[in-house]
């Protein structure tokens, strides 16, 4: 079974520090990693994935993740906080063997104060 | 590409009354779509998973008979509430994952969401 816990269910940071929200994950097989964000009122936007290649994984809008088996983790980062960032991210698992279903994690509200 | 529709976008309806929400992948081929319902300030939760040309599979504690999906073809699923009440006023998202595509496999892409007031 696979699960995924974001710690954190809401991040204050500064327009332009670091952005760092955290994701740990529970699989049984080598996991399917991804980021979403969701603006108000709006479906889900792929942030990046993790699908077994590269370890760091660069997405858009300048967020990149790194996978870490050893801590069973997919922290999400970005260098610089703007204000448009201001959204709800999700994490989520899939295992490759169960036809694509995503795990979601519950989510973290990230706020950018000017 | 890759873009996922959905419609309505909103919907007001009273009790009682039956609610139908369609899917639809615009630009490629889903055998499989997902439906999701979101409450607010909470995370998504997979009510079904919806394949082309056979019965939905439900997840655990979901009605199937108060959400009957249909997926007729590649393009599109729907999901109609029957009997709606109050409580399940909710967002309901839902996904395509995508038929073919090299590292797109095991990608979903979701629609915009659907906001369901009952009355």
């Amino acid at each position: 079974a696979q699960s995924v816990t974001q710690l954190g269910s809401h991040v204050s940071v500064s327009e332009g520090a670091l952005v760092l929200l955290r994701c740990n994950y529970s699989s049984s097989v080598p996991p399917y990693l991804f980021w979403y964000v969701q603006y108000p009122n709006q479906g889900l936007q792929l942030l990046l994935k993790y699908t077994s290649a590269a370890t760091l994984v660069k997405g858009i809008n300048g967020f990149e993740a790194e996978f870490k088996k050893s801590e069973t983790s997919f922290h999400l980062t970005k260098p610089s906080a703007h204000m448009s960032d201001a959204a709800e991210y999700f994490c989520a698992v899939s295992a490759p063997d169960q036809g694509g279903k995503l795990i979601f994690g519950q989510g973290t509200e990230l706020s950018v104060k000017p | 590409g890759a873009v996922v529709s959905q419609h309505p976008s909103w919907v007001i309806c009273k009790s009682g009354t039956s609610v139908k929400i369609e899917c639809r992948s615009l630009d490629f081929q889903a055998t499989t779509m997902f439906w999701y319902r979101q409450f607010p300030k909470q995370s998504l939760m997979l009510m079904a998973t919806s394949n082309e040309g056979s019965k939905a599979t439900y997840e655990q504690g979901v009605e199937k008979d108060k959400f009957l999906i249909n997926h007729a073809s590649l393009t599109l699923s729907t999901l109609t509430v029957t009997s709606a009440h109050p409580e399940d006023s909710s967002f309901y998202i839902c996904s395509a994952r995508r038929l073919f595509g090299t590292g797109l496999y095991n990608e979903q892409f979701f629609g915009p969401g659907t906001r369901l007031t009952v009355l």
